[in-house]
């Protein structure tokens, strides 16, 4: 059974770093690729970046600067890392898992809802 | 980036056939997806490659489109498609996704 589960902070404050931990099971990541995709409230949804199955990775251009992704296959997590948190970076964040082919999401994690305020 | 772009909303009966529609800026081929999102809950795919229907989905989903637009069909609706629709290209990245059409019952 292919699972997906974001964990990290509720809670972050402004100009600081988020840490995100995408725990999956059922599948591998050597095989498939991982994406952090990420949702404001009420509002549509932004790719961010992937870890692919082979290690390599890739990040949306509005975020690279900030955004750092990176996996413990023994472990079965992914984790992202952004820095320089703004308000604007509050929102609900998914991991997803991609089949490597044709490049969409057939597995969801339920969402870490973050927020940032001091 | 692709731009997607879908109408914000529509309202319709059950029973009724729906479409919704999904222009990109760009020829994207055929990687064009569709995923349902209902209230609190996470997205779900439905339709992968503008046509193909993701497992276990209803065959009253139904996805068509190639090049710049694209459509999905529900038909006929059923008051548990009230959600909201979001399309997203893969041709390029960043991956970009619509807006998203929200689908009212009337």
């Amino acid at each position: 059974q292919v699972q997906l589960k974001e964990s990290g902070p509720g809670l972050v404050q402004p100009s600081q770093t988020l840490s995100l931990t995408c725990t999956v099971s059922g599948f591998s990541l050597t095989s498939y690729n991982v994406h952090w995709v990420r949702q404001p409230p009420g509002k549509g949804l932004e790719w961010m970046g992937r870890m692919r199955y082979n290690g390599d990775t890739s990040y949306n251009s509005a975020l690279k600067s900030r955004l750092s992704i990176s996996r413990d296959t023994s472990k079965n997590q992914v984790f992202l890392k952004m820095n320089s948190l703004q308000t604007d970076d509050t929102g609900t964040y998914y991991c997803t898992r991609d089949p490597n082919y044709g490049g969409y999401s057939d597995y969801w994690g339920q969402g870490v809802m973050v927020t940032v305020s001091s | 980036d692709t731009v997607l772009t879908q109408s914000p909303a529509l309202a319709v009966s059950p029973g009724e056939r729906v479409t919704i529609s999904c222009r990109a800026s760009e020829s994207v081929s055929t990687l064009m997806h569709w995923y349902q999102q209902k209230p609190g809950q996470q997205p779900t795919l439905l339709i992968y490659l503008a046509s193909n229907l993701e497992s276990g989905v209803p065959a009253r989903f139904s996805g068509s489109g190639s090049g710049t637009d694209f459509t999905l069909t529900i038909d006929p609706v059923e008051a548990d498609d009230t959600a909201t629709y979001y399309c997203q290209q893969s041709w390029n990245d960043p991956w970009t996704f619509g807006g998203g059409t929200k689908l009212e019952l009337k």
